[in-house]
């Protein structure tokens, strides 16, 4: 089993519409859960970051993270082309290991 | 945030060359760096975890010899390919933490990547 599973996608959704990004993790003593967007070609670069149960909001983006399912997700409002990318989920335990996901790859048609 | 460079952005070598590439982190002490390789549309694969002043921590099935890791200072981390064939050819991109600073909730700053292109 995977430390961190994401959907690869492609996921599409129509400019202004909410996508919706989730992500499970394997290890029920992991503390943070990252969001990072990755344009083609580039590093990943980081949207937020959450470690307590319930909704980060922080502009149009929105983390949600519930422990007793093991689940993160990450909501986009008002999706703009722009936001097209891979959006990779990352979970840490104690001290410094990372976990990443995958990636979900997200196309906004305008 | 705090910012990570890496050096070259970009580099073409031939086969059996040597390549190194640096990662800076530079307003900020990482004490921890690392370094991972991403293939055409494929995730992030963590190679290696180096802390400052330590042996690396290499990933399951990447080769030590092969990848030359060296932390040698607090901003200064070095990822040497020897003796590189076209399969080494990927991104890689490089992360620096300070976990020192505020627990465990602290964010990998990511480096732009350097390219590696074996001929």
């Amino acid at each position: 089993q995977k430390e961190v599973e994401q959907n690869s996608g492609p996921l599409s959704v129509p400019e202004g519409a909410i996508a919706s990004l989730n992500c499970t993790y394997s290890d029920r003593g992991s503390q943070s859960f990252f969001w990072y967007r990755q344009y083609s070609g580039k590093s990943p670069e980081l949207i937020m970051f959450i470690y307590s149960n319930g909704d980060k909001e922080d502009g149009r983006f929105t983390a949600q993270l519930n422990k007793a399912s093991q689940y993160v997700s990450l909501l986009i409002r008002d999706s703009q082309p722009s936001d097209s990318a891979t959006y990779l989920c990352a979970v840490t335990r104690t001290g410094n290991q990372f976990y990443f996901g995958t990636g979900t790859s997200l196309t906004v048609i305008p | 945030g705090a910012v990570v460079s890496q050096h070259p952005s970009r580099v073409i070598c031939k086969s059996g060359t040597s390549v190194k590439i640096e990662c800076r982190s530079l307003d900020f002490q990482a004490t921890t760096m690392f370094w991972y390789r991403q293939f055409p549309k494929q995730s992030l694969m963590l190679m290696a975890t180096s802390n400052e002043g330590s042996k690396a921590t290499y990933e399951q099935g990447v080769e030590k010899d092969k990848f030359l890791i060296n932390h040698a200072s607090l901003t200064l981390s070095t990822l040497t390919v020897t003796s590189a064939h076209p399969e080494d050819s990927s991104f890689y991109i490089c992360s620096a933490s300070d976990f020192g600073l505020a627990g465990p909730y602290n964010e990998q700053f990511f480096g732009p990547g350097t390219r590696l292109t074996v001929l």
